[in-house]
């Protein structure tokens, strides 16, 4: 059974492009979260997610970021014209209700 | 008041000691609880699990839970400059199993 996979684990976008992060959760796992961690810090809850269902996404900023996590395939954290203030680790985590397991995160760098 | 207070530390200690790491938090809704080590540019790793009030034992790791002081706790016997890490508290509960980090605690063992 694999861990939770991110992809890609290093990401450099010029300053008003898109990122696009993935996250496959473990197998049989239904609840996503998403995290951010800046440099030194901790990690800051972003959004929540259930198949299909965005549950709480009061860590989000409002706007040019978004988040889904479809009836197939991974779930995405979409960024919009990233900005310098975006750069930072994302990890996504997943559980099946209680316990979550981590994947080993994304580094976005935008330059 | 913050949801889950974590004292960051850091925190240092010679070799063979007792690390003792705690978390305070708010919510009386709170069930499952967690504790994360997390290397260095690497994702959280789930050390220990423990629903409801309680002391659970593995290895040299042990997680205690006090719900009537909203109080949580992590010790690490014989401590080995591998346990050198950020341990974060997690915790969930209340009906949204939204995960609620504390800020990490750094911890660093000295040979």
């Amino acid at each position: 059974n694999a861990g939770v996979m991110q992809n890609p684990r290093h990401l450099v976008r010029r300053r008003g492009q898109e990122a696009r992060l993935r996250c496959s959760p473990m197998k049989g796992h239904s609840h996503v979260y998403w995290y951010r961690q800046l440099p030194e810090e901790g990690l800051k809850f972003m959004v929540y997610l259930q198949k299909e269902n965005i549950i709480d996404e009061s860590g989000m900023p409002k706007e040019r970021f978004s988040a889904e996590f479809p009836k197939e395939g991974p779930s995405i954290l979409r960024i919009q014209q990233v900005v310098r203030g975006d750069s930072a680790a994302y990890f996504c985590a997943s559980s099946w209700g209680t316990e979550a397991f981590f994947g080993q995160g994304t580094r976005l760098t935008v330059v | 008041q913050k949801e889950v207070e974590q004292d960051p530390g850091p925190l240092s200690v010679p070799e063979g000691a007792i690390v003792s790491l705690n978390c305070t938090y708010s919510n009386s809704a709170f069930q499952y609880f967690m504790w994360y080590r997390q290397y260095s540019r690497k994702g959280p790793e789930l050390l220990m699990y423990t629903y409801s009030s309680g002391n659970k034992e593995d290895g040299r790791f042990t997680a205690q839970v006090d719900k009537s002081s909203k109080y949580i706790s992590l010790f690490i016997r014989d401590s080995q400059p591998s346990d050198s890490a950020t341990y974060l508290c997690a915790m969930s509960g209340g009906g949204n199993n939204r995960l609620a980090f504390g800020k990490g605690n750094q911890v660093v063992v000295i040979p």
